[in-house]
């Protein structure tokens, strides 16, 4: 079955960018979207598989995807964007990536 | 705006089923597909199945199949999962997709309800 990889952990410090990488074959087929989870809280959808923000997510988050990879990009980071993030493409069924830990120092 | 509201916690011995229910608010819910997704303790999210409202299709996860069953009705998406063992534990959230009149499931869903603990444990 397809799988997508991701690091656990990154650390970003506040104001700086940080990229999460997401990684999978089925990344050259489908397109990927992007989960935001904070503690004990439902994950928040940031950034579409048509390649867009959700309405109410600020302009600091952004999307790109090439090859078999996807990267999600937070411009200017701020300590409320501490989270995991999880990217989610599919193959036969829905996949998730196992998600990223974002640490903001 | 939508809401989704999730039933209550549950506990579950081994072998038993769970019936886990997610009830829906606002406008064309009928136009949308929901799909479910558990979280074990400290691990990642899960996807379960989906079914569309709007056209009745179901697709589930190869994992699931055979033991799963999702339905909606009276503006609620039910979870039906039978033969639960302790790696079923986890927290179960219904999802709706963002894009209405949609033919199979996609990666988008931008309402989540508050998420249900199912425990299986003797």
């Amino acid at each position: 079955s397809s799988e997508l990889t991701q690091d656990p952990a990154v650390s970003v410090p506040l104001g700086q960018t940080v990229r999460i990488t997401c990684q999978g074959d089925s990344l050259r087929r489908y397109h990927v979207s992007w989960y935001q989870q904070k503690s004990r809280q439902a994950p928040l959808l940031v950034f579409d598989g048509k390649n867009s923000r959700p309405s109410g997510i600020p302009d600091r988050f952004s999307g790109s995807s090439s090859g078999n990879t996807a990267t999600l990009t937070i411009t200017g980071t701020q300590a409320e964007d501490e989270a995991a993030y999880y990217c989610c493409s599919r193959d036969s069924d829905i996949i998730f990536g196992g998600g990223t830990k974002l640490t903001v120092l | 705006q939508v809401q989704l509201v999730q039933s209550g916690a549950e506990v579950k011995n081994p072998g038993a089923s769970v019936k886990v229910s997610c009830k829906a608010s606002g406008d064309r819910l009928s136009d949308y597909g929901f799909s479910w997704v558990r979280q074990a303790p400290g691990e990642g999210l899960e996807w379960i199945g989906w079914i569309s409202v709007y056209n009745g299709n179901t697709k589930y996860a190869r994992k699931f199949h055979g033991r799963v069953s999702i339905t909606f009705a009276m503006s609620t998406v039910h979870l039906e999962l039978t033969s639960l063992g302790s790696d079923d534990t986890a927290v179960y959230y219904c999802a709706k997709d963002q894009t209405p009149f949609l033919l199979a499931v996609s990666v988008d869903y931008d309402f989540w309800g508050q998420g249900t603990l199912v425990t299986v444990s003797s």
